[in-house]
């Protein structure tokens, strides 16, 4: 079965500092990948999403970069932190095909300080 | 692109009702998903269906594409029924979902 597995869990950084939250999949080939941000209280806000090794989306702009240097490895960067880059960050995987759905990851609750 | 909205924004409900959720979309849609997240901030699936009717235990969804909305139901709920229900939508084959503002229910003892 597949399974989602998203690191760490909880990340206190200072601002300026850089970031880097991983997510993997297993148990499946050629996912699409995505990463989505929630502020308190607030909705799912898709930052990026990943059809392929190397194919990055970004759907809006600001401090943070992806990468997917594996197939089923995906990864959040920044160089410098910014307050508002606090949140929750959620990585997730769907097929692409047909019937597919999304499944998450635990996400990360980071807080910028 | 597609618009999801959801209501009622927040739901209080004493333990043992029933309630109704629901999810209205822009245009046709080729896939839409139900999802609760925990306390925790943890998503998880409840339903993918973009059309028809479908049931998991307490919980039943049904979508009418044609008339672009989608319901979930709640029956006899629970206090480990408390959280946010979101409703995602994705307009056509292999684009993202795009996510209503969800619903927040509590659940009270």
């Amino acid at each position: 079965s597949q399974t989602i597995h998203q690191w760490p869990a909880t990340l206190v950084q200072p601002v300026g500092s850089p970031l880097s939250l991983e997510c993997t999949v297993e148990g499946t080939s050629n996912p699409n990948l995505y990463w989505y941000r929630q502020a308190a209280g607030r909705g799912l806000q898709l930052l990026f999403y990943s059809v392929g090794i190397g194919q990055i989306s970004s759907e809006v702009p600001q401090n943070l970069s992806a990468s997917r240097p594996q197939d089923r490895q995906f990864i959040l960067s920044s160089k410098k932190l910014l307050l508002s880059d606090s949140g929750f960050y959620l990585c997730a995987w769907g097929t692409g095909g047909p019937n597919y759905g999304y499944t998450f990851g635990s996400g990360t609750r980071l807080t910028v300080v | 692109g597609i618009q999801v909205e959801q209501s009622p924004p927040d739901l209080i409900l004493q333990e043992g009702a029933n309630s109704t959720l629901r999810c209205n979309f822009s245009d046709s849609v080729n896939n839409l998903q139900w999802f609760h997240q925990n306390p925790w901030g943890q998503l998880i699936n409840l339903f993918y269906i973009p059309s028809g009717t479908k049931q998991n235990g307490r919980l039943s969804a049904t979508t009418v594409a044609t008339e672009r909305y989608s319901l979930l139901y709640i029956s006899s709920s629970q206090t480990t029924d408390s959280g946010v229900y979101f409703c995602a939508a994705a307009s056509n084959y292999g684009q993202n979902f795009v996510f209503g503002p969800g619903t927040r229910l509590s659940v009270l003892p």
